[in-house]
């Protein structure tokens, strides 16, 4: 069992749907919580970092973090063809090592 | 104004070649790292340098050699490259431990 599990998908949505990605953990010393996008070709950028449980908002993205239950979840309000792309969570315990999930391919269609 | 930047973009090469990656960041950072992402998506850690010192070696073979002359550069020679190197390549940079990584756009390694 891999230590972060992610859907890979793909997950297929029309546009203005909002869309729900998540990821689990097995590793309860994860402290610093982050989700990346990844077009096609393209590196992963940031999107959302979080530090310990809750919820953070930035515009139509909104990441939650539950600890308790080991469970991440990026939602994505008013999804558009634009955000069609590669989804990556991430996590660490601390220090400069990175777990990353598989990735879910999301695609929103017009 | 490119923040992470790598070369080439594409690297296509025989079996038991020697090539080399190069990385450079012009955002200040401390931190530089290389990643592998495989066809599955997985990106996974190789190196990490912090001020052109090495702090994490993951499990890669010897043929893997990373150089850092200086902070805002990280290069990464592969000798006796094999099949099974083929992937793509990311160079990354973070300001201090613990803050997020900004990645390059990739070098797609093909081994023939």
């Amino acid at each position: 069992q891999k230590e972060v599990e992610q859907d890979p998908g793909p997950l297929s949505v029309p546009e203005g749907a909002i869309v729900s990605l998540n990821c689990t953990y097995s590793n309860s010393a994860f402290q610093y919580f982050m989700w990346y996008r990844q077009y096609s070709r393209k590196g992963p950028e940031l999107l959302m970092y979080t530090y310990s449980s809750g919820n953070k908002e930035d515009g139509r993205f909104t990441a939650q973090v539950d600890k308790s239950s080991k469970y991440i979840s990026l939602f994505i309000r008013d999804s558009q063809p634009s955000d069609s792309a590669t989804y990556l969570c991430a996590m660490s315990a601390g220090g400069n090592m990175l777990t990353f999930g598989g990735g879910t391919r999301l695609m929103v269609k017009p | 104004d490119t923040a992470v930047s790598q070369t080439p973009k594409y690297l296509v090469t025989q079996m038991g070649n020697d090539k080399s990656i190069k990385c450079e960041q012009n955002l200040g950072h401390d931190t530089m790292y290389w990643y592998k992402q495989d066809s599955k998506k997985f990106l996974k850690i190789m190196f990490s340098y912090n001020n052109k010192e090495l702090i994490i070696n993951e499990t890669v073979p010897n043929r893997f050699s990373p150089k850092s002359p200086d902070k805002a550069h990280l290069n990464l020679h592969i000798n006796s490259l094999e099949l099974g190197d083929s992937a793509v390549y990311f160079c990354a940079s973070s300001q201090v431990i613990n803050s997020p990584l900004h990645f390059g756009n990739g070098t797609r390694l093909t081994v023939t």
